[in-house]
């Protein structure tokens, strides 16, 4: 059973809008979430993360939003530039320090 | 950036063959991961060693094996390659915390 899902494979936003990235889960004992972004032909660089106790984490122009009742978690971008093109991942930490991954999703930002 | 490496960074191999993948840190880090990725699954880990000669299976370890002599060396082995274990493999490292680096990834193909 998959038990974290990125619903949306692909995502175009114009440059200068909003990018929102969206994850769901079902297992209630991670503790901490995170969202990694790679460009083709590199490993996954770390973006942001956020606390299970928190529901907001601020990073410049990221924001991740946890909403723990309905098991949701997003990532705003904005503004949304050219070079936020690349594939993100959500990440969930649980038991023994492992990450369990979203199947990714792909942001296009036109110019 | 982490100081990760992995090697090669691609191969090219046969049925049957033996494969061993090596990733190297100079971090320190006690946590090293293996992960795959392959498309529509995002990044699945296949074994993670949580200190020298201290190693347990993940999600997909079936056809895998690894070793770690040294606190920077990682080994991945595949006993005898598959056609279905062609795919980008990835080494991860952590000190604990809750965010893991990525090294650049090793592209194998197995023909």
């Amino acid at each position: 059973d998959q038990q974290v899902k990125q619903n949306s494979p692909s995502l175009s936003v114009q440059e200068g809008r909003i990018s929102i990235l969206n994850c769901d889960y079902t297992n209630s004992m991670f503790d901490y979430f995170l969202w990694y972004k790679k460009y083709p032909a590199e490993g996954p660089t770390f973006l942001i993360s956020i606390s299970s106790i928190k529901d907001k984490n601020e990073d410049g122009r990221f924001t991740v939003f946890l909403n723990k009742s309905a098991k949701h978690l997003s990532l705003h971008i904005v503004p949304s530039q050219p070079g936020d093109s690349a594939v993100y991942f959500c990440a969930f930490r649980g038991a023994g320090n492992m990450l369990t991954f979203g199947g990714g999703t792909r942001l296009m930002v036109k110019p | 950036d982490a100081g990760i490496t992995q090697s090669p960074r691609h191969k090219v191999t046969e049925t049957g063959t033996p494969v061993t993948l090596r990733c190297h840190q100079t971090e320190n880090h006690r946590y090293m991961y293996w992960y795959r990725q392959d498309p529509g699954h995002g990044l699945r880990l296949i074994h993670y060693s949580y200190g020298v000669k201290d190693t347990d299976k993940g999600e997909v370890s079936d056809g895998y094996s690894v070793s770690r002599s040294k606190t920077e060396d990682f080994l991945l082995t595949l006993e005898s390659a598959t056609s279905s274990q062609t795919s980008v493999y990835f080494c991860a490292i952590s000190d604990g915390t809750e965010t893991q680096y990525f090294g650049p990834g090793t592209r194998l193909l197995v023909l």
